[in-house]
């Protein structure tokens, strides 16, 4: 299972655009990114999913060089409603797929 | 369509005590995951089932147990509850597993008083 890691802490401020980067060295050929986005007291949300290049929806692209050894989350424009903790996860999904969270970056906007 | 339903929301248990969590999965989802999220750990992944199979387990010990039903729904059994077992579990379904993207329950929070 590759293992995953996140800068602990960013702070950002309204308007800016936010890159988190994740390193996943170990990364398997069947793997998938994806990312989450955690409020406290919910539930994580599922926010982006990729394999390899870039991803794009309607809050968030991913990008993937192509030795898939990191992966960078953009958020563009964020507000103060994006301050949480976003978790990266590397995965196949398949023969039991044993979902390890890290410890995630906890995402700051500022006013 | 309906989301993951997690009941109860709150839950107050003494020491001692056992309890027992449900998950509703979205429909047609076959995978159900369980974490336990504390402040000190983070999120810690239980167990997965999968068609009433558990096909992944983590490193909790045996007093945390789970079953999954025909269909699909899912419950976690604590037994001889410990102060430390307090903490906000959370389920996840998913169509297959991990691939697709877990949608996570809003949690039940538990307090072991």
């Amino acid at each position: 299972l590759a293992k995953t890691t996140q800068p602990i802490s960013m702070d950002s401020y309204e308007g800016q655009e936010v890159n988190i980067t994740c390193s996943h060295n170990n990364i398997a050929t069947n793997d998938y990114i994806t990312w989450y986005q955690q409020f406290p007291s919910q539930g994580p949300r599922f926010i982006i999913q990729g394999y390899k290049t870039k991803v794009t929806n309607e809050v968030a692209s991913l990008f993937i060089p192509a030795d898939r050894k990191s992966s960078t989350l953009s958020l563009p424009r964020v507000s103060l409603s994006d301050t949480a903790v976003y978790y990266c996860l590397v995965g196949d999904g398949t023969g039991g797929f044993k979902t390890i969270f890290g410890a995630g970056t906890r995402l700051f906007v500022k006013a | 369509k309906a989301g993951v339903t997690q009941t109860p929301r709150y839950l107050i248990k003494t020491r001692g005590q056992q309890v027992t969590l449900s998950c509703s999965p979205i429909s047609g989802h076959r995978s159900v995951s369980w974490y336990q999220q504390t402040p000190g750990q983070g999120l810690q992944f239980l167990f997965e089932y999968f068609s009433e199979t558990q096909r992944n387990k983590g490193n909790f010990p045996g007093r945390f147990s789970g079953r999954q039903f025909s269909n699909s729904r899912s419950e976690m059994n604590v037994s001889t509850l410990e102060l430390g077992d307090s903490a906000l579990y959370l389920c996840a379904s998913s169509l297959v597993g991990g691939t697709y993207g877990y949608t996570f329950g809003s949690g039940t929070r538990l307090t072991v008083v």
